[in-house]
Order: structure tokens, then sequence, then C-alpha cells
């Protein structure tokens, strides 16, 4: 069976300061991994995925995320927070194996950027 | 840009109501999903849908039921409302992509439903 793990319910930063975000994922494949960040009262917006290839996925608004198979995490960083990127946080994995095409979901990191 | 928009942000029912949620999406995608969002839960899959008047049952899907019969657009149904139902409705869409690559979900804004 597929899962996606987010260990940490909320991360607080500074702005400024460097951010991580956790994810880990099980698949019995090769995964597909994402992150997508959700603001008040909004759908997911997609940040990045990784498929295959490079292991350091660079995304939108500076994001960017590193996959590394022997942990079997996909952590998202960002190298200096700013306050706007408070917001809910999802990690999501599909195995290439598993047949059905839809995304398994993390439940979610919040993030907060203080000023 | 893809869009998906979703028939109403806010809505209130009463327990025991039929209740239709709409989705449409504009990118001609063959996959469209229904999700919902509780706090602590994150995202659970109720229904997905391979193409037109194809679904597939996911985590969640008792007390459910959806239909496409347009490829643009996926409802999702309520057939007789429960309080426990209360919660945020996502809707996504996906084309297909070609080789070996898995395209991004995108997403409506959400239905937020409060079942009384």
């Amino acid at each position: 069976a597929q899962s996606v793990a987010q260990p940490e319910d909320q991360v607080n930063v500074a702005e400024g300061n460097p951010l991580t975000v956790k994810c880990t994922y099980s698949v019995s494949g090769n995964p597909y991994l994402f992150w997508y960040v959700q603001y008040p009262n909004r759908g997911l917006q997609f940040l990045l995925k990784y498929i295959t290839g490079d292991n350091l996925v660079k995304g939108s608004y500076g994001f960017e995320a590193e996959f590394n198979k022997s942990q079997t995490s996909f952590h998202l960083k960002k190298p200096s927070a700013l306050v706007s990127d408070s917001a809910l946080y999802f990690c999501a994995v599909r195995d290439d194996e598993q047949a059905g095409t839809a995304l398994i979901f993390g439940k979610g990191t919040t993030l907060s950027v203080s000023s | 840009d893809v869009k998906v928009t979703q028939s109403s942000r806010y809505l209130v029912k009463r327990t025991g109501e039929k209740v239709f949620l709409e989705c449409v999406q504009d990118m001609d995608h063959e996959n469209m999903f229904w999700y919902r969002q509780d706090p602590g839960l994150g995202l659970r899959l109720i229904y997905f849908s391979y193409d037109v008047k194809m679904k597939e049952k996911g985590d969640i899907p008792e007390g459910y039921s959806v239909s496409r019969e347009k490829k643009e657009r996926f409802s999702l149904i309520l057939e007789s409302a429960s309080t426990n139902q209360t919660s945020m409705y996502l809707c996504a869409s996906r084309g297909l992509a070609s080789g070996i690559s898995y395209n991004e979900q995108f997403f409506g804004p959400g239905t937020r439903l409060t079942v009384l």
C-alpha cells in the first residue's frame, strides 16, 4: 500500500530564515511526489513535483524539494522564508506500479512565518 | 491556465436533503476527482473518474455517489445528507501524461458544506 506522512502538524520560522517542511513516503514501486500549498479558504495550488531525474526539484515561489530514495523522503525547502509563505502545505505521492490515478495526500503541515 | 470551478463556495443544507455539488473543468482533462478535507485528516478521496461515464470508489465513498455524463463535468451527490458530511469538498482534474510521467492535479476553490 502507498502512504505519505508529514510528521509535523506545524512549523514555525522567522522571516528571512530557511524553512523545511518534512515528508516521508511509502510505495512498492517508484514514487511520483508532489507538493501543494493551500491558502485560507482556497483550493490547493501545485508547487512542484518529482517524477524522475535530478533529485533536487525547483518549483514556484522559490520553493525546492529534495528526493532522497534511501530515506524515502521528499522535504520541501526554501532558503529565506517570507510572511506570505504562511499557509497549509500538503505532500502527495503516487506509486507508478499501482492501478488508478489518484494522488494520496498527507495530513498537511501548517507553516507560520513570523515577521 | 487550467480552470476548475465549483458551483458553490458555501452551502448550508438540512439533514436528509439530497445535495448536488458540481465541478467543471475547461482543459479537456480525462481524470476528475472528489476529495473531502477535514482538519487533522488531510484530503481523503471520495470518488474519481477516468473518463466519461466511468467512476471508481476512493477511500471513503459511503454516503456519496457521482455522475459524469460529460467530460468537463463531475458531480458529487449526497443522497441523504448527514451532519458528519459537514466538510470542505474539493474537486480536481488531471490530464493524461505521455511517457514516464504523471501530471499534477488541478484543484477547484472548494465548497464548504454545512449540514444542520
